[in-house]
């Protein structure tokens, strides 16, 4: 079983549409991080928390740390949002080196 | 500000032969790391270094090779590359690792024929 799960893996939507990709994770951690990666682009950072809820313009995320699970939010969603939406975690414990462990990514394909 | 930097963005290797993939980052980030990402698959640490002289092993560190001679460079070395390399390899630093921002390079698109 892998250590964080997204859902879904794709997701095909109207500009406009009220979006929500999922991420749950099964151990103990100091942070979760969603990331955003364009067609053959690198890695933005778009979140990184560890409780409750966060917003940068029409991006939301939340965290429920005892239901380990978080959600990434957007809405009015535009065709420039298309993107793969990766989710990964900070592990939280003694020897962990702040590397992340990453789910496999949501390609969000907006449509005009 | 130019955060990481990756070179080169992408590479043919011939079977059998080595490379270097280049970073650097001008953050003054202790913390730096290789990650390969495989299609379908999450991203995978290859190594990680927590400072100038100190490099460990990830997830994922055969055929690789790994040097922090500076704060700011963090090299991966392949060697004798073989198709399974065929990937595309990402570096990305932090400050102070665990709960702290990360931050990525551009990739860099490795293919082995």
């Amino acid at each position: 079983k892998n250590e964080v799960e997204q859902s879904p893996q794709n997701l095909t939507a109207q500009e406009g549409e009220f979006i929500t990709i999922n991420c749950s994770y099964s151990v103990g951690i100091s942070a979760l991080h969603w990331l955003q990666q364009h067609p053959g682009g690198g890695i933005v950072s778009l979140f990184m928390l560890s409780s409750g809820k966060k917003k940068h313009g029409r991006l939301i995320a939340t965290i429920n740390i005892q239901e380990k699970h978080s959600s990434l939010h957007i809405t009015a969603s535009h065709p420039r949002d298309s993107a793969v939406y990766i989710c990964a975690v900070s592990l939280d414990y003694g020897g962990s080196q702040g590397n992340l462990i990453f789910g496999k990514g949501t390609k969000l394909s907006v449509k005009p | 500000n130019a955060g990481v930097t990756q070179t080169p963005k992408f590479r043919i290797l011939k079977i059998g032969q080595s490379m270097t993939l280049q970073c650097a980052q001008d953050m003054n980030h202790n913390y730096m790391y290789w990650y390969r990402q495989d299609p379908g698959m999450g991203l995978k640490l290859i190594y990680y270094s927590v400072g100038a002289g100190i490099t460990d092993k990830g997830e994922v560190p055969n055929g690789y090779n790994v040097s922090r001679s500076t704060t700011e460079d963090f090299p991966l070395r392949l060697e004798l590359a073989a198709p399974s390399q065929t990937s595309v390899y990402f570096c990305a630093s932090s400050y102070e690792g665990r709960g702290t921002e990360a931050f990525f390079g551009q990739g860099t698109r490795l293919t082995v024929v």
